[in-house]
């Protein structure tokens, strides 16, 4: 079981919005610790997409946005497009864990 | 640019001991963490540990600890992963990454900014 759970899956029509979710407890989102998103092509190593909640890195469309309130965070994402379709994963920091960087189960978005 | 390149694939039996690899270039690699992430097969990822190659500060998810040892060399701007006695569950893709952080809300936050492309490691006898 991961320290931050998200939905294991999510699906949407192209030109849509979908979010996903990840929630956490007490030791970390609810500490005040900031999440953190990446995405996972199939076949391809993780890049990351949103940083410090809400933050996009170069080169990420501004499609992608995130936010955090309380022991959640959320990613969304706004006119889905097929090449969206992959795996997404949160990730926090937890203060239980000895300095663990911890990350949510991820969720596979598909684009219908 | 900033590169981490990885180590390639290994095939190992159970038993066996293993070191993979990650050369970063484009950036200080002293004066950043670099750690490692599994992606067991179908699976999510699990942060391993994470280590700062100026002065060898390593740092282990409790889950990790014991079962594996991150080192680096600065010298030539790699870190490594290693397995004294591999198990069938060892069998994974392996990511190193780069860890940036800033100063949040009264604490210092992490996240991966670079990831290697990965190094599939398989144990069977």
């Amino acid at each position: 079981q991961s320290v931050l759970t998200q939905p294991p899956s999510v699906s949407g029509a192209p030109g849509q919005r979908v979010t996903i979710s990840c929630t956490g407890s007490s030791s970390n989102i609810g500490a005040g610790y900031d999440v953190h998103w990446y995405q996972q092509l199939p076949g391809t190593a993780p890049r990351l997409l949103i940083y410090g909640n809400s933050n996009r890195p170069s080169g990420v469309p501004d499609r992608f946005s995130g936010s955090k309130s309380g022991t959640s965070a959320s990613l969304a994402i706004t006119g889905l497009q097929a090449e969206d379709e992959a795996d997404y994963y949160c990730q926090s920091y937890d203060s239980s864990l000895s300095g663990s960087r911890v990350f949510g189960g991820g969720t596979k978005l598909t684009v219908l | 640019e900033v590169q981490l390149v990885q180590s390639g694939a290994e095939v190992k039996k159970p038993g066996e001991s293993l070191k993979i690899s990650c050369k970063g270039s484009g950036y200080s690699f002293t004066n950043y963490w670099i750690g490692w992430v599994r992606q067991m097969p179908g699976k999510g990822l699990e942060w391993m540990g994470i280590i700062y190659p100026g002065d060898s500060d390593t740092r282990y998810s409790p889950s990790f600890q014991g079962q594996v040892t991150i080192s680096a060399d600065k010298s030539i701007s790699t870190a490594y992963l290693q397995w004294s006695s591999l198990k069938a569950s060892d069998t994974a893709m392996y990511y190193c990454v780069s860890q940036n952080y800033y100063y949040g809300s009264g604490t210092y936050e992490y996240y991966f900014d670079y990831w290697g492309q990965g190094t599939l490691v398989t144990v069977s006898s």
